[in-house]
């Protein structure tokens, strides 16, 4: 079945340090793709997405990376602040938009 | 001014009762969601609509029916309620039904005693 998944449940850096938060998808079909930010008590928030017809691209501190090939994303934060703690979803999207299971990010000050 | 906002934000009920989940987007979307987190913040669609229009439905217990009386509205009705339905609720408007990203609202906490 469809599924998208995280690599690590749990990612704790220092901060000033760059995170790298990763998500594997399985539905070739999906042609659209986003990261979402969980802060506690609240909805999630759009970060940034990105096409299947791109490999990259960069917002504020942060940039996406799409590897068709191995269905592969990626989300980088660069100087990751103390702002930066939550949880993040990867999500796919064909016709319905599905999560993956989350990432929690601690930063360390 | 809360762009998608759903009422209450915290329910606490007893099993067999029937409750409803209101949401309101003011953002001129098209395309309304609700979605279910658990305890393990998975995050899966239920329902959603385009234009008062269902457009999906996923494997959810028909205890479970939405309503869209317009394009602002997606409201969420519960009948018999069962301690598994415990969970936070979350509705989400998108500009159009494909390749948009969704704007949610800050959740519905249901707790079902």
């Amino acid at each position: 079945g469809e599924s998208v998944g995280l690599h690590l449940p749990t990612l704790s850096v220092q901060e000033g340090d760059n995170s790298i938060i990763n998500c594997a998808y399985s539905n070739s079909a999906s042609d659209y793709f986003i990261w979402y930010k969980q802060e506690s008590g609240k909805g999630p928030q759009f970060i940034i997405d990105i096409r299947s017809n791109m490999d990259k691209r960069q917002g504020q501190r942060v940039t996406v990376l799409l590897n068709k090939t191995v269905k592969h994303l990626s989300l980088q934060i660069a100087a990751t602040q103390p702002g930066d703690s939550a949880v993040y979803f990867c999500a796919e999207s064909d016709f319905k938009t599905i999560f993956g299971a989350g990432t929690r990010l601690f930063v360390k000050a | 001014d809360t762009a998608v906002s759903q009422t209450p934000k915290y329910l606490v009920t007893q099993m067999g009762n029937d409750k409803s989940i209101k949401c309101e987007q003011n953002l001129g979307h098209d395309t309304m969601y609700w979605y279910k987190q658990d305890s393990k913040k998975f995050l899966k669609i239920m329902f959603s609509y385009n234009n008062k229009e269902l457009i999906i439905n996923e494997t959810v217990p028909n205890r479970f029916s939405p309503k869209s009386p317009d394009k602002a509205h997606l409201n969420l009705h519960i009948n018999s309620l069962e301690l598994g339905d415990s969970a936070v609720y979350f509705c989400a408007s998108s500009q159009d039904r494909n390749n948009s990203p969704l704007h949610f609202g800050n959740g519905t906490r249901l707790t079902v005693t």
